[in-house]
């Protein structure tokens, strides 16, 4: 079984700033990571994701990530975010072998201000 | 090209009643699942259909069932109606053997059990 850990439920931050979500997984078996956003009364839209290879993943909107496998992270970074990117975002995961079941963090809530 | 949509949008019910939510995958897509996403926390996997049987299932009770019809469309019924399966009801679709297991999500059907 695998489990997401998204470590901070809101992160607030001034429009061009930088900004990083964090989240840590755990699983007995390789896995394959995500990261979804949901806007406001939306469906998940995926934003990127890591199957295999360069470590550095870059998603749509300006939004990349980093796999550690060490550490067991996928941290979502931003060098200038937009009052726009406010939403919902989820770290997710799910095994190599497996049948594209995904497991989910809580969530991060990105609120960004003017 | 159409993504995957969702029916109805929102529904209210009382308890003990029965509720059928329904879902066309995208197109070209032959695998559908069902997640739900209860208020504040991320979503939950309920079941996953593929050739119109179950092919794997989440920790939920009995009282949620599902069917995949020979187009490939979905439906979730769930029975004996409980406040706490208020919730966001979540339908993704993918292609099978497409490899890198990634999900396309419908806006969901919100429920709210009074």
């Amino acid at each position: 079984a695998q489990s997401v850990t998204q470590l901070d439920s809101q992160v607030p931050v001034f429009e061009e700033a930088p900004v990083e979500l964090r989240c840590n997984y755990s699983s007995s078996v390789s896995v394959y990571l995500f990261w979804y956003v949901q806007y406001p009364n939306q469906g998940l839209q995926l934003l990127l994701k890591y199957l295999s290879g360069s470590t550095l993943v870059k998603g749509i909107n300006g939004f990349e990530a980093e796999f550690n496998k060490s550490q067991t992270s996928f941290h979502l970074r931003k060098p200038s975010v937009h009052i726009s990117d406010t939403a919902e975002y989820f770290c997710a995961v799910s095994e190599l072998m497996g049948y594209s079941t995904l497991t989910f963090g809580k969530g991060t809530m990105l609120l960004v201000s003017p | 090209d159409a993504g995957v949509t969702q029916s109805p949008t929102h529904l209210i019910k009382t308890r003990g009643q029965q509720v059928t939510l329904r879902c066309s995958p995208k197109s070209g897509h032959d695998t559908v699942s069902w997640y739900q996403q209860a208020l504040g926390q991320g979503p939950q996997f309920i079941f996953q259909y593929y050739e119109e049987e179950e092919r794997q299932r989440g920790n939920f009770p009995d009282r949620f069932s599902g069917h995949q019809f020979p187009n490939y469309s979905s439906e979730l019924n769930v029975n004996a109606l409980l406040l706490g399966d208020s919730a966001l009801y979540l339908c993704a679709s993918s292609l099978q053997g497409s490899g890198a297991n990634v999900l396309t999500f419908g806006a969901g059907s919100r429920l709210t059990v009074l």
